[in-house]
């Protein structure tokens, strides 16, 4: 069974550009979260799908957005790139809307220069 | 944003010793997860515990879910070195799959 994939692995960007990540769930899981892993802050919550709806948000700017699609893929989308936006991106999928625990994919390395 | 206290920050070991680290919280959580990340690549799940009290294991690994639901250790025994890496705890609670993270516990283990 194929895992969670996420695309491209590794992306380097200008500031003031923008951004497009994406992520294939677990065939079967209808719910897709974000992460964002740096050093400094460690793994944060972005936001959370479930059957094309935003469940969940974490304490990022409007910069950052995202999607799911009917097939439950999802993609993230950051705009007017910043340095500190330099970070591990990673998508998680799990089975239920609640309470499931997440699997994740191997992210997307995002260097902002 | 917030996260879970976990501890140690980073653990030194030689192989064949056992090793405890662990996580606590202000808040409840209804289950905590432990993950371990390798280099260049995502968490990958080890443990997920349901139930206050409840003790659950992994192979070598053994974790268990806190009577006050604020707190959660995980136990490797005997190391081996595929065992390095950094060890992640989480929170969940009912209201979707939110988690919130730990700080992380490097491991190395000395053949």
């Amino acid at each position: 069974k194929a895992g969670v994939t996420q695309t491209p692995r590794y992306l380097i960007k200008t500031r003031g550009q923008q951004v497009t990540l994406s992520c294939s769930p677990i065939s079967g899981h209808r719910s897709v979260s974000w992460y964002q892993q740096t050093p400094g802050q460690g793994l944060q919550f972005l936001f959370e799908y479930f059957s094309e709806t935003q469940r969940n948000k974490g304490n990022f700017p409007g910069r950052f957005s995202g999607r799911q699609f009917s097939n439950s893929r999802s993609e993230m989308n950051v705009s007017t790139l910043e340095l500190g936006d330099s970070a591990l991106y990673l998508c998680a999928s799990s089975r239920q809307a609640d309470n499931s625990p997440l699997h994740f994919g191997n992210g997307t390395r995002l260097t902002v220069t | 944003g917030q996260q879970l206290n976990q501890s140690p920050q980073s653990m030194f070991i030689q192989e064949g010793e056992d090793v405890s680290m662990n996580c606590t919280s202000s808040s409840i959580f209804n289950t905590w997860l432990w993950y371990k990340q390798d280099p260049g690549e995502g968490p990958v799940l080890l443990i997920a515990l349901y139930k206050a009290g409840e003790l659950t294991s992994n192979g070598r690994l053994t974790a268990q879910f806190g009577i006050t639901r604020k707190d959660s250790f995980l136990n490797i025994s005997a190391s081996i070195p595929s065992d390095v890496g950094i060890y992640f705890c989480a929170g969940q609670n009912n209201a979707g799959n939110m988690l919130t993270f730990g700080g992380g516990t490097r491991l190395m283990v000395k053949p």
